[in-house]
């Protein structure tokens, strides 16, 4: 979905570096999600925010950290990467007036490979 | 906990004939129910979604069954296309409490469409 990018759209970054994903929505949404996707399988949660004083964690958050900057804005940090977070990684947004029916939006996907 | 699955993780189909994919979930509060397809590169891509309140949703060549007794969810496309080549995930949205909002996603089957 155009209206949500993610930047950069491919990394290599060696273990131990600090490294910061950014996802930018243009649909007015106020909830964003992060997610991770490995080979063969779905999607896990990593963090989400409902509003922008809203962050949670969800299912894998370890090794990760987020920032809501503004309402369009929500980036997700690698303290310390290693090599098992290499991943695709999906930045996703829905709107809370959906209420019940909240389809999530994806962005295209970040490939990270962690050396 | 909350589950979703597939029960294929692969399904081959000649070009014209009907595709079936199957999806069972395990939280029976689970109320809001949406397929995404995911081709090689990009982000899932909203298909179609389903309230429990209904048992079948049709849309353009895509239906959705709904079988709340069995907590089972289908895919059907008809006519399937080379074009429908791609990963399909099944998501489940709880409703309320502090999951609200929060999708949960199937592993995945992987349709490949022969000429």
């Amino acid at each position: 979905d155009a209206d949500v990018t993610q930047t950069p759209r491919n990394r290599i970054t060696k273990t131990g570096k600090r490294i910061m994903l950014e996802c930018s929505q243009t649909k007015g949404h106020d909830r964003m999600y992060w997610y991770r996707q490995d080979p063969g399988l779905g999607l896990q949660l990593i963090y989400y925010s409902f509003d922008v004083k809203d962050i949670n964690k969800g299912e894998i958050s370890d090794g990760y950290s987020v920032s809501r900057q503004a309402q369009a804005k929500f980036s997700l940090s690698l303290e310390s990467a290693i090599p098992n977070q290499t991943a695709l990684y999906f930045c996703a947004t829905s709107d809370s007036r959906d209420r019940g029916q909240e389809t999530q939006y994806f962005g295209p996907g970040t490939r990270l490979l962690v050396l | 906990g909350e589950s979703v699955g597939l029960h294929l993780p692969t399904l081959s189909v000649q070009e014209g004939d009907n595709s079936i994919i199957n999806c069972a979930y395990s939280n029976s509060a689970s109320d809001y129910f949406i397929w995404y397809k995911q081709e090689s590169g990009k982000g899932p891509q909203f298909i179609i979604d389903i309230r429990s309140n209904m048992d079948k949703r049709q849309g353009q060549r895509v239906t959705v069954l709904l079988n709340k007794t069995v907590k089972h969810l289908s895919l059907q496309i008809a006519a399937t296309q080379p074009g429908d080549s791609a990963v399909y995930f099944c998501a489940e949205n709880i409703g309320r409490g502090s999951t609200l909002g929060r999708l949960y996603f199937g592993r995945g089957t992987q349709l490949t469409v022969w000429p």
